[in-house]
């Protein structure tokens, strides 16, 4: 299958302090990815959509402020989690689909768990 | 209303026992529906997609009802390495998929 990629796997910061999350599609392109968060014991809820080239599109209540997209390529996608705060603190993931448009499988990254102290 | 609901268990059972579990969807317009499988602290994987008549992969079986708006779940001869938290995913026409909370599935030797 297909595979995305996303770094860092966890990550540990002070309050107040800017964390990148990147997410890539290796062996294909995606004008499209996905970004969202689970907490605990809790489904995984889309933040936004990632569109190459243009402004992502956010989901109700999600600042657009504090979680930076930036889609510049068609392999690499970026989450930028500004001055973060422990409740910031969650699982964050990233998806993309091949078949763009076709609403088959989508494929994750492996996740970045992000803790903020 | 959330947009899909699962039961979230846990379902504990034996090696070799059948479970079986439900998800509800909210949007009648809903087009695509899947079963993802997602082990603690790792990224979800498809499990299968589901179709409108219904269909079996393995061990595993899916079943979509329309009227009803839910999907379900079977899994037969349970394995241990079947303990997972299984989501359940709906698209709509947009391509955005929502999902369950997920049900989790314990299997004990």
């Amino acid at each position: 299958g297909a595979v995305v990629s996303q770094h860092p796997s966890w990550v540990i910061c002070k309050s107040g302090t800017s964390v990148k999350i990147e997410c890539r599609s290796l062996d294909f392109q995606a004008t499209t990815m996905f970004w969202y968060r689970q907490f605990p014991k809790q489904s995984l809820m889309l933040m936004a959509t990632s569109n190459e080239g243009s402004k992502a599109t956010y989901e109700q209540g999600v600042e657009k402020d504090k979680f930076l997209i930036n889609h510049a390529s068609l392999t690499l996608s970026t989450l930028t989690v500004t001055s973060a705060h422990p409740e910031d603190s969650s699982f964050y993931i990233c998806s993309a689909d091949p078949l763009q448009g076709t609403n088959t499988e989508a494929f994750f990254g492996q996740g970045t768990r992000l803790t903020v102290v | 209303r959330k947009e899909v609901e699962q039961d979230p268990g846990p379902f504990n059972v034996p090696e070799g026992a059948t479970v079986a579990f439900n998800c509800t969807y909210s949007n009648s317009a809903s087009q695509s529906f899947f079963w993802y499988r997602q082990d603690c602290r790792k990224e979800p994987k498809l499990l299968m997609s589901v179709y409108s008549s219904g269909n079996e992969d393995g061990r595993f079986t899916a079943q979509l009802n329309r009227a009803s708006q839910y999907i379900s779940l079977l899994i037969r001869d349970s394995k241990l390495s079947d303990s997972a938290t299984y989501l359940c995913v709906v698209s709509t026409n947009d391509y955005k998929l929502s999902f369950g909370a997920g049900t989790t599935v314990t299997v004990r030797a």
